[in-house]
């Protein structure tokens, strides 16, 4: 079955760096992208971007561009997330989340919670 | 981009029938989205697609109590026979090429 594993809770300083790692297994992995999604306490989904592993393109929301980064290693059917100069208000919940180029997003991660706090 | 209107919350009887709307913008009223609940404290679910034609697929294992319809630029997630598993937080999800965006969400409880 399906299954998109992320890595544990962070507690990071502002202005730090946090990497967030999303293992997929099920599915053959570079035939999707994978996304990430963001939610802020109380608050609403926030994409931020997706990387397609066939090829490593990554495609980025004009808010976090150049300041996250996504790679794929293809070895070890891992995605990875970092997002640098953290503030307060870049604490939130993490998701990695599946989908094709023209289809919604159909299987979600677990999600990992990022707390910035100085 | 396009941008995606739901209202903020909405409330029905257990046993009755709720009917969430996702509002495309003009511009971009044909654009297929998806629907996704979201239980609190739990990562969010995929329920299914639906067409600007009305046609909907559902995700896997979906109950049969949830469907999607369209109508012009609005696109429909009804949930019949309510239950009080289904009080969760529910988000349509639309793209323009490789961006992707997500309405405000739509808070359902059940009565």
């Amino acid at each position: 079955q399906v299954q998109l594993v992320q890595s544990g809770a962070e507690v990071r300083k502002p202005g730090a760096s946090v990497n967030v790692s999303c293992k997929a297994s099920g599915y053959i992995f570079t035939s999707y992208s994978i996304h990430w999604v963001r939610q802020a306490p109380g608050q609403g989904l926030e994409w931020m971007g997706l990387m397609k592993p066939s090829g490593s393109r990554t495609s980025y929301s004009e808010k976090f561009k150049g300041r996250v980064t996504m790679t794929a290693d293809t070895s070890t059917s891992t995605v990875h997330m970092e997002l640098s100069g953290l503030r307060s208000d870049d604490t939130a919940v993490y998701f990695c989340a599946r989908g094709f180029v023209t289809t919604p997003i159909d299987f979600w991660g677990q999600g990992t919670l990022v707390s910035v706090s100085s | 981009q396009p941008v995606l209107t739901q209202s903020s919350s909405a409330s029905a009887s257990l046993g009755s029938s709720v009917k969430l709307t996702c509002s495309l913008d003009s511009g971009h009223s044909s654009h297929i989205i998806g629907w996704h609940q979201q239980l609190a404290g739990k990562a969010p679910r995929y329920l299914m697609k639906v067409e600007s034609s009305g046609n909907y697929n559902k995700g896997s294992g979906i109950p049969d109590r949830f469907s999607g319809s369209s109508s012009g630029a609005d696109r429909y997630l009804t949930i019949s026979n309510l239950q009080s598993e289904d009080e969760a937080d529910y988000y349509c999800e639309t793209w323009d090429g490789n961006i992707r965006l997500f309405g405000g969400g739509t808070k359902v409880t059940v009565l």
